[in-house]
Formats: structure tokens, sequence, C-alpha cells
């Protein structure tokens, strides 16, 4: 079975601060995405990445920066946080950009509460 | 753009059957994805539509049509444990690099 693991479950952080969220696949899939989830808008996707060290803006990146330094491992970085971005945050990864009926395969995502 | 919408929420006995139903508009079309999310968890992989028609999964089956940009998802002999969010997604270009849109999702309660 894919695992896809988020580090935190639960994170608590001050307006203003720097915040990593990471992801870690076991796959070996070379593509891996950043949604958030809020009630009544669904998943956005924030960033995704198809190669190491490539990253592509989804439909909602302002506030928001990504880091594939390795193929398992997808970080999310909000360079300082602001209340509008208390959110759900899910990691998510597939397999290679030949196969359009490659699904998804989602980390448990990590709630994030900015105060 | 995209836009893909279905029922916010639906409601259903246990051992019904109950459709799920999802319609969208998109620039491209390379597949439908239906996910189910209980919650507090990640989603899960349900079915995955690319041709008109049915797939079929046991109690879940779903449809497709390309045309009417319409799916569905059927969940049949419902069970409690199928109280859950249901969303639908769709791949707009080509490759699996491409990013899923989804639906806002439809929340289901089955009732006993």
């Amino acid at each position: 079975d894919v695992k896809v693991t988020q580090s935190s479950r639960y994170l608590v952080k001050r307006t203003g601060e720097k915040v990593f969220l990471e992801c870690v696949q076991d796959m070996d899939h070379e593509n891996m995405f950043w949604y958030r989830q809020d009630p009544g808008l669904g998943l956005r996707l924030i960033y995704f990445s198809y190669d190491v060290k490539m990253k592509e803006k989804g439909d909602i990146p302002e506030g928001y920066s990504v880091s594939r330094e390795k193929k398992e491992r997808f970080s999310l970085i909000l360079e300082s946080a602001s209340t509008n971005q208390t959110s759900m945050y899910l990691c998510a990864s597939s397999l290679t950009g030949d196969r359009n009926n490659s699904p998804l395969h989602f980390g448990n995502g990590t709630r994030l509460t900015v105060t | 753009g995209q836009n893909i919408d279905q029922p916010t929420e639906m409601t259903a006995t246990e051992g019904a059957i109950v459709q799920i139903n999802c319609t969208y508009q998109t620039s491209g079309f390379n597949g439908l994805f239906w996910y189910q999310q209980h919650a507090g968890e990640a989603p899960t992989f349900l079915s995955y539509n690319v041709l008109d028609g049915l797939e079929e999964k046991g109690r879940f089956s779903s449809f497709l049509s390309r045309s009417k940009g319409y799916s569905y998802l059927l969940l049949k002999e419902l069970q409690m444990k199928d109280s859950a969010s249901y969303l639908c997604a769709v791949r707009d270009g080509a490759g699996s690099a491409r990013q899923l849109t989804f639906g806002s999702g439809t929340q289901l309660t089955v009732l006993p």
C-alpha cells in the first residue's frame, strides 16, 4: 500500500510565523501535490511537483512556497502565516505522467490554526 | 476555468440505493475520479471513468457521459459505514501530473 505521511496532524501557529509542513511518500511516485480543504470550497490545489526540484503553481499559490529536494519529500512553506491560512492541508502523490488513470494517494492531513 | 457541481448533502436509509450526481465544465477532459472521505480522514480513491458508460466495482458504480459533462456515483445496499463525503474530481490535461480539480463534495448520511 502507498503511504503518504504528513509530519503533523495538528499545528497551532501565530500570525507572522514561518511554517513548514512536511510530506513524505514511500512509493517512488514522481508527482506530489499540496491541497487545502475548506468547508464549502472543497480541495484547492496550492502547488504540485512532477520531479525533483520542479514545481508548478496550482490555483491558489499566493502566500505559499514549496520545496522538493528529494523525490520522496515535498514541503509546503508559509513564509508569514496569516489567519486566512487556517485550514486543513492535504498532501498527495501519484505515479508518472503518462498514466491518466493514476489516482492521487492522500496523507491524513495537517489541521493548521493560525492565531 | 473549471466548474464542478455536486449536491452539498444527501440522506438515505441503510440498505437503500443512492445516486450522487456531478456535473462539470472544464477546458479539457482526461478522466473523472470519485473519492470517499470519512470525517477527519484522507480521501480514498473509489473509481475512475474516462470513456462513456458505467464502471462497476462491487457495491459502487460510476457513470460518465462526456457529451453532457455528467457523472454519477451509485451506491447500492447502503451501510452505515458509507456515511462520508464523496468528492468528484476532473483531470483536465494529459498525464497524471496534470492537476485534478475537485468539487466541494457531497456529504452522505446513512440512517438506520
